[in-house]
């Protein structure tokens, strides 16, 4: 089956940029998706990238997929103690009608001062 | 404004009793979903139902099931809770082949 594979963890300092990687394995994904979960909350959509497309750019963020790799990336400029988050990757399969994403294991994004 | 409301942000239950998550969507979304999160593992999904009365297992619906009577409304039922169902419990709904929109999560401690 699918499978979307994200490092556990990862720590910088306020101002430097996050580059926070992932890689999945189905190569007939549509939508790949980018949601960031705040301590105690629900998961929220920050930002996604259509399969025909290599990078998306939204403020702070950049999105960049490599689909002969497949790999996709989330850049955050900037950090800010507020980015600090467990951010998931997920792929959306090119079937069925329900939007039943696979997702990754979620990277823990640390931010110190 | 998009909602989806689950209906405890934390449960404790004892083991052996049946335990009812109950999810609501604001949206009039065809599908909706429960997922479970443990760290580590990421989410995983446990059922999902794309209609009314209609729904597929997912990735681990061992000891789960799930009940949609009406559109708005998705409930995960634990038959006999375990000890290894101690989890976060996420509930999503979305129209279909779109971003799933999430509830808050129910924290549920099996004791």
């Amino acid at each position: 089956g699918e499978d979307v594979e994200q490092s556990l963890f990862l720590s910088v300092r306020e101002g430097d940029s996050s580059v926070i990687n992932c890689t999945y394995t189905d190569s007939s994904s549509t939508y790949l998706y980018w949601y960031k979960q705040e301590p105690g909350a629900g998961l929220q959509l920050l930002t996604y990238i259509f399969s025909n497309m290599d990078m998306k750019q939204d403020q702070r963020l950049t999105v960049l997929l490599n689909k002969k790799d497949k790999h996709l990336s989330l850049r955050i400029a900037d950090t800010q103690t507020g980015d600090s988050a467990i951010y998931f990757c997920a792929e959306s399969p090119n079937t069925g009608t329900a939007s039943k994403l696979t997702f990754g294991t979620g990277t823990r994004l640390q931010v110190t001062l | 404004d998009v909602k989806v409301t689950q209906s405890s942000r934390y449960l404790v239950k004892r083991t052996g009793e049946k335990v009812f998550l109950e999810c609501v969507q604001d949206m009039d979304h065809e599908n909706m979903f429960w997922y479970r999160q443990d760290p580590g593992l990421g989410l995983r999904l446990i059922y999902f139902s794309y209609d009314v009365k209609m729904k597929e297992k997912g990735d681990i619906p061992e000891g789960y099931s799930v009940s949609r009577e009406k559109k708005e409304r998705f409930s995960l039922i634990l038959e006999s809770a375990s000890t290894n169902q101690t989890s976060m419990y996420l509930c999503a709904s979305s129209p279909p082949r779109a971003h799933l929109y999430f509830g808050p999560g129910t924290r549920l401690l099996v004791l």
